[in-house]
């Protein structure tokens, strides 16, 4: 199995403009999971799904925000428009339900000029 | 949910065991202590997690005291390449409004020295 994949791997982009991020889940899993990480906060969860369904969202930071999963094999998570304080290594994660061992892709490092 | 506290960093020589240490003394009946550990630039890894026994696996051992309020995570023989931020968690299996929601605090950085 190939692991959580993301992409891209890195992405530069002026304040203001769309950005989208990608992860694909091991197959399998049903659960998904979106997290931030930065060197002030750390690493935060802000949304996870279960089944392709929405379960959390209690820490995505604010309507610019967003997050889907349209199939078990594919989610994205969108940010318009971008700021510079959202500038952090987005990272994706899955798990069989029901079980917390997680495993985790190598991330996106999102910067907002 | 409950929490944990970690010291902030910690070394080990190559081939010794390192033992890191967590306290979690507000832990509930059914939350199971994990450990993970994020290496540079990478994204964290689950290493092992246990409810009230003391588990082992090919990477670590876990030693959780008998009133659960601390655990021990054991890298029998460190090496180089277990330099990382290992992270304590404390969450609930069964449901309810923790599962699944892996809270990452500071961690310890292991540092790991010829």
């Amino acid at each position: 199995d190939a692991g959580v994949i993301q992409s891209p791997r890195h992405e530069v982009t002026e304040m203001g403009q769309e950005v989208t991020l990608r992860c694909k889940p091991i197959s399998g899993h049903n659960s998904l999971f979106w997290y931030r990480q930065t060197m002030m906060r750390g690493l935060e969860l802000l949304i996870y799904f279960n089944n392709n369904v929405p379960i959390d969202d209690s820490g995505m930071p604010e309507d610019r925000f967003s997050a889907k999963m349209p199939n078990a094999s594919f989610s994205t998570l969108k940010i318009q428009p971008s700021e510079p304080r959202d500038s952090a290594v987005y990272f994706c994660a899955s798990s069989l339900a029901r079980n917390n061992e997680q495993f985790f892709g190598p991330g996106t490092r999102l910067t907002v000029l | 949910d409950a929490k944990t506290t970690q010291p902030p960093s910690m070394d080990c020589a190559e081939g010794r065991a390192a033992n890191l240490p967590c306290n979690h003394s507000t832990i509930s009946g059914n939350e199971y202590v994990y450990w993970y550990r994020q290496i540079h630039s990478q994204g964290p890894q689950y290493i092992i997690h246990g409810l009230k026994n003391n588990e082992t696996n090919e990477m670590a051992s876990l030693i959780i005291t008998e009133d659960r309020k601390s655990s021990t995570l054991i890298l029998p023989h460190a090496t180089l390449r277990d330099t990382a931020v290992y992270y304590c968690i404390v969450v609930s299996n069964a449901g309810g409004t923790s599962y699944g929601k892996l809270t990452f605090g500071q961690g310890t950085i292991l540092t790991v020295h010829p």
